[in-house]
């Protein structure tokens, strides 16, 4: 099982994009990388996954390079309600583990 | 369509109890996983069900165990409870099982368990 490593936290302005690295090393051929955001008491949700180059959706874009031994969620122009964890998780459709996540702090 | 669901938010328990927790799925999601989240821990898998068997296993003793029914609900139950045990406990369901399938997984709200 592929183990991963994020920032612990981070800190931005609103307005900014934010890029939170994810090291993965020993990624499997068959591992896929995700990634969910978490706000206090609740369950994580879902934002994007990928499996190799970049990945787009309306709220985050994943970028894979070549190697996949690391992945950067990218989240354009960030606001107050943007202040969460952000897991990123590796794994096949069997077995996918959460990190300690980056926590991710959006300052006026 | 309804989310995942779990029963029941809160719960008081002493220690030595037991206690059941139960999750029911997104309707067609055939894989139910359960997790505890403690500030101290963070996320941590507990098991993985997909269709009523256990796939997949945390690193947890063997106090905490579940099961899954043929409807896809959920339960998971835990033994001598112990102080460590306060957590908010997270289902989470998707339709992974087979190779295609989505691996977003939908987290319910969870249950917060304190044990006094």
């Amino acid at each position: 099982l592929a183990k991963t490593t994020q920032p612990i936290s981070m800190d931005s302005y609103e307005g900014q994009e934010v890029n939170i690295t994810c090291s993965h090393n020993n990624i499997a051929t068959n591992d896929y990388i995700t990634w969910y955001q978490q706000f206090p008491s609740q369950g994580p949700r879902f934002i994007i996954q990928g499996y190799k180059t970049k990945v787009t959706n309306e709220v985050a874009s994943l970028f894979i390079p070549a190697d996949r031994k690391s992945s950067t969620l990218s989240l354009p122009r960030v606001s107050l309600s943007d202040t969460a964890v952000y897991y990123c998780l590796v794994g096949d459709i069997y077995d996918m583990r959460f990190g300690a996540g980056t926590r991710l702090t959006v300052k006026p | 369509k309804a989310g995942v669901t779990q029963t029941p938010r809160y719960l008081i328990k002493t220690r030595g109890q037991q206690v059941t927790l139960s999750c029911s799925p997104i309707s067609g999601h055939r894989s139910v996983s359960w997790y505890q989240q403690t500030p101290g821990q963070g996320l941590q898998f507990l098991f993985e069900y997909f269709s009523e068997t256990q796939r997949n296993k945390g690193n947890f003793p063997g106090r905490f165990s579940g099961r899954q029914f043929s409807n896809s609900r959920s339960e998971m139950n835990v033994s001598t409870l112990e102080l460590g045990d306060s957590a908010l406990y997270l289902c989470a369901s998707s339709l992974k099982g087979l190779a295609g399938d989505s691996y977003e997984q939908y987290f319910g709200p969870g249950t917060r368990l304190t044990v006094t």
